[in-house]
């Protein structure tokens, strides 16, 4: 079956700029999580949502950074004013059940953004 | 707060060489520990996990056992392939807690 798909996968935004980056989670997940994978680093988690609720967002760097997923599928990381420092992968994943700390969370092949 | 660390790459072995990753990990209690791989082009992979102390994960030859004593969960494979080329991350989850905590990953280059 098909797995986490995320789009677009690369963007180049201006500084300033305004961005979105979807994630579709493998069908039936109960669980999404959004990453923040800077060059040469590890992911750092950002929010988690379970179904359509947001239940963590502590990760999220500044209050430019906001994360929906509002039919408890689809999710949409939106980055306000993009600054130069915002430029990473962003890894979404999904798992099946809620909020399990040994559940796989499968993830997607990620947006690369990056703000010039 | 939780961390891992985790050696520092790139490693370079010829193949059917003989793989350690050091993996050790600050957390409270007993948490959750995972090797996390990724294929050039593709999307992190769950390699293999392993819950409780003293459990071994395993998975395509590649083996990690979880020390709490030594707070510990390193990656070992006996022979490793060209096809192993890839970058491998330790991560942890802590109890009832489903964020992952990664390392900075290791990439292993295998050479024919």
């Amino acid at each position: 079956g098909a797995g986490v798909s995320q789009s677009p996968r690369y963007k180049v935004a201006k500084r300033g700029q305004d961005v979105a980056l979807r994630c579709d989670p493998i069908s039936g997940h109960v669980s999404l999580f959004w990453y923040q994978q800077a060059l040469g680093q590890g992911p750092e988690f950002l929010t988690y949502f379970q179904n359509e609720a947001q239940l963590d967002k502590s990760g999220l760097p500044s209050d430019r950074f906001f994360a929906e997923r509002p039919e408890g599928s689809v999710s949409t990381l939106k980055i306000q004013r993009t600054q130069q420092e915002d430029s990473a992968v962003y890894l979404c994943a999904s798992s099946l059940f809620r909020g399990q700390s040994d559940g796989e969370q499968y993830f997607g092949p990620g947006t690369r953004l990056t703000v010039t | 707060g939780n961390s891992v660390t985790q050696m520092e790459g790139p490693v370079t072995l010829s193949e059917e060489a003989f793989l350690t990753i050091n993996c050790t990990y600050t957390a409270t209690g007993y948490p959750s520990l995972f090797w996390y791989v990724q294929y050039p082009g593709e999307g992190l992979q769950l390699l293999l996990k392993a819950t409780k102390a003293d459990d071994k994960g395993s998975n395509k030859g590649f083996e990690a056992t979880y020390r709490k004593e030594t707070t510990s969960f390193h990656l070992e494979k006996g022979s490793v392939q060209v096809s192993d080329s890839a970058v491998y991350f330790c991560a942890l989850s802590g109890i009832g807690n489903y964020k992952l905590t990664f390392g900075k990953g290791t990439l292993l280059t295998v050479n024919p």
